[in-house]
């Protein structure tokens, strides 16, 4: 069984543009999470889907940030525009029911 | 509210033993335990979800207090493998967001 596949693996950006980070769960999971750890810090939660729909979106830093999951498939989060404290690994984890399992994540660097 | 771990860091000998220690002062529904390894994903190791619960495999087990909202988790005959960072993760009820500690650095070396 194929694992939580993330892409890009790496993304560096200039201050003020846009960058969109996939998720693909594992399959038959409904519940999504997006999580972020900056500069070595703790891992900070973003958001949870069920399915299609925003379960808990309190982690969401600000209106820079949004995350879409078409269809309770993959989902994509958009950082628009981008700012340099956006800078860190964003991770993506899937569960069934309780085991959250969590992607390689995507290294962002905004300079 | 975020875990405390600790220590924040350890270092051992290969076959030597360590114990991570979780706190919170919130109520718990569960507690996960992630060891990551520089620039890879997390790996989930175990969660534990009833108080005074005890799992283990292999030679890593962890238990549960739930009413002194604490968690260990405990390394025995450490391997070099074991080498990373652990984490652990809370969650007030059933299926919602974890809350991470900062983690803490285990260096096993031969």
């Amino acid at each position: 069984e194929a694992g939580v596949t993330q892409f890009p693996s790496h993304s560096v950006i200039e201050k003020g543009q846009t960058v969109t980070l996939r998720c693909d769960p594992i399959s038959g999971h409904d519940n999504l999470y997006w999580y972020r750890r900056v500069m070595g810090k703790e891992i900070k939660f973003l958001l949870h889907f069920v399915k299609e729909s925003k379960q808990d979106e309190s982690g969401m830093p600000n209106n820079r940030f949004l995350a879409e999951r078409t269809g309770g498939t993959y989902s994509t989060l958009k950082v628009q525009p981008a700012e340099l404290e956006d800078s860190g690994v964003y991770f993506c984890a899937s569960s069934l029911i309780y085991e959250q399992y969590f992607g390689p994540g995507t290294r962002l660097t905004v300079t | 509210q975020q875990p405390v771990q600790s220590p924040q860091a350890v270092i051992l000998r290969e076959g030597e033993d360590a114990v991570i220690n979780c706190s919170s002062s919130k109520a718990l529904y569960s507690v996960h335990w992630y060891r990551q390894k520089h620039g890879e994903a997390p790996v989930f190791l175990m969660i534990l979800l009833k108080g005074g619960e005890q799992k283990g495999h292999d030679k890593i087990s962890a238990s549960f207090n739930e009413k002194k909202q604490q968690s260990s988790l405990y390394l025995t005959a450490s391997q070099l493998s074991y080498s990373g960072t652990y984490f652990c993760g809370t969650q007030g009820t059933s299926g919602s967001r974890l809350t991470f500690g900062e983690g803490t650095q285990l260096t096993v070396n031969p």
